[in-house]
């Protein structure tokens, strides 16, 4: 199956930095991409679609202005979590969007804490 | 609004059991449904996919079916395994131009050697 990579799995950083995550389609072309966040014990929740070449579109009550999204490339997408706080801490998970297929493959996730 | 559910929340079992884990969703226009299984802190691995068109697909001990004008999809395992102990998610990509998925809140299951 297509191969999806998500880096870093783990960081850990301190309040009011920046962080950024790396989604690749490693073994095909994803015009969309998509960005999830999961609570502990909790299902996963879209934060927002990438579109290559074109803003990202945000799910209701995700700020834009603190998870950028950058989909430059037709095989990666990166989220950057601006400022980060401890409330950001979560696990966050990508996919990318097999056009041929019509499936979602998912990356491995970024286990994130804010200290 | 176009919502995914999954009861019961968590299910813990003996090995050897044949099980039935449910999904439902709101709306019967939808284009795929996938099963997922997460394991604690890992990302997500995709167990089947079922197309629209479809009722029901295989893979080794797991089967699942999609009935969709009563909405809903049975995951059937057989002959548990502890191994197979884990959470697993339904997730529903519905028509109407998006192409994101609906993730239920996912069932965890126990099964106990």
């Amino acid at each position: 199956g297509a191969v999806v990579s998500q880096h870093p799995s783990w960081v850990i950083c301190k309040s009011g930095t920046s962080v950024k995550i790396e989604c690749r389609s490693l073994d095909f072309q994803a015009t969309t991409m998509f960005w999830y966040r999961q609570f502990p014990k909790q299902s996963l929740m879209l934060m927002a679609t990438s579109n290559e070449g074109s803003k990202a579109t945000y799910e209701q009550g995700v700020e834009k202005d603190k998870f950028l999204i950058n989909h430059a490339s037709l095989t990666l997408s990166t989220l950057t979590v601006t400022s980060a706080h401890p409330e950001d801490s979560s696990f966050y998970i990508c996919s990318a969007q097999h056009g041929a297929q019509n499936i979602q493959y998912f990356g491995a996730g970024t286990r994130l804490s804010v200290l | 609004k176009q919502e995914v559910t999954q009861i019961p929340a968590a299910l813990s079992v003996p090995e050897g059991e044949n099980l039935v884990l449910n999904c439902s969703f709101t709306d019967s226009a939808i284009y795929n449904l996938q099963w997922f299984r997460q394991d604690p802190g890992k990302g997500l691995t995709s167990l089947l996919l079922i197309q629209s068109s479809q009722r029901e697909q295989t893979s080794g001990r797991l089967n699942a079916s999609l009935d969709k004008s009563s909405g809903r999809s049975t995951l059937y395992i057989a002959a548990s395994q502890p191994g197979d102990s884990a959470t697993y998610l339904c997730a529903v990509r519905f028509q109407g131009g998006s192409e994101k998925l609906v993730f239920g809140k996912g069932m965890k299951l126990t099964v106990n050697p």
